[in-house]
């Protein structure tokens, strides 16, 4: 089957422009997660979606973050405006069973660096 | 709090030498349990994952790890390491009835030769 699909890999940008993410998960799969995982660190939580509904933003800078999943597919992620601190990778993951230790399943992510 | 921890940011072994790498959690009730790989520029693949049942776990590459309650460990070993082994190694919990993972800090392994 398709893995969990991102795009673009790379993207440069300076300070206080915006930039967006795009996600596919595998078909199928529910739950979609973006992460943000700066260097040396393990991932962080951003937003969780169930179908098209958020389930958990807690952790998500609302104030330049937004993300979407309309169609309960594939989903974009937005910074606008970009500071320095948000240079990192931002990973996608989908996952068919949350609740009962089921697997999430990782995209190759996006590697954001901001000038 | 809910937490986890993994004890050493860098671990180097020889190649053919035993691999061990930690991971204790912070949990009045026990988790479950994934140990996910990630090779450079890629992005996370699952190693092993501990749910319910056995505490030994066997996962892809040789790898394997077991639950210990008592310890709130899940530790990572692999009997001979190989080159192909070296990259970042990330514990993780998922809190029975949550839905999302906390991620341990991360572990780099180093192989030399």
């Amino acid at each position: 089957e398709a893995g969990v699909a991102q795009s673009p890999r790379y993207k440069i940008i300076e300070k206080r422009q915006s930039v967006a993410f795009w996600c596919n998960p595998i078909s199928g799969h529910a739950t979609l997660y973006w992460y943000q995982q700066i260097l040396g660190q393990g991932p962080k939580l951003l937003i969780q979606f169930q179908n098209n509904g958020v389930v958990d933003d807690s952790q998500l800078p609302k104030d330049r973050f937004s993300a979407e999943r309309l169609k309960g597919v594939d989903s974009t992620l937005k910074i606008q405006p970009a500071k320095l601190e948000d240079s990192a990778v931002y990973l996608c993951a989908s996952s068919s069973r949350p609740t009962s230790g089921g697997q999430e399943y990782f995209g190759a992510g996006t590697r954001l660096s901001v000038l | 709090a809910q937490s986890v921890t993994q004890l050493g940011s860098h671990v180097s072994v020889s190649e053919g030498a035993l691999v061990l790498l930690r991971c204790n959690y912070s949990s009045s009730v026990p988790p479950y349990l994934f140990w996910y790989v990630q090779y450079p520029n890629q992005g996370l693949q699952l190693l092993l994952k501990y749910t319910t049942g056995a505490t030994l776990v066997k996962g892809i590459n040789g790898f394997e790890a077991e639950f210990k309650k008592s310890e709130t460990s899940f530790h990572l070993t692999k009997p001979s390491a190989h080159m192909s082994d070296a990259a970042e190694y990330f514990c993780a919990v998922s809190f029975q009835g949550a839905q999302k993972l906390v991620f341990g800090q991360g572990t780099r392994l180093t192989i030399n030769p």
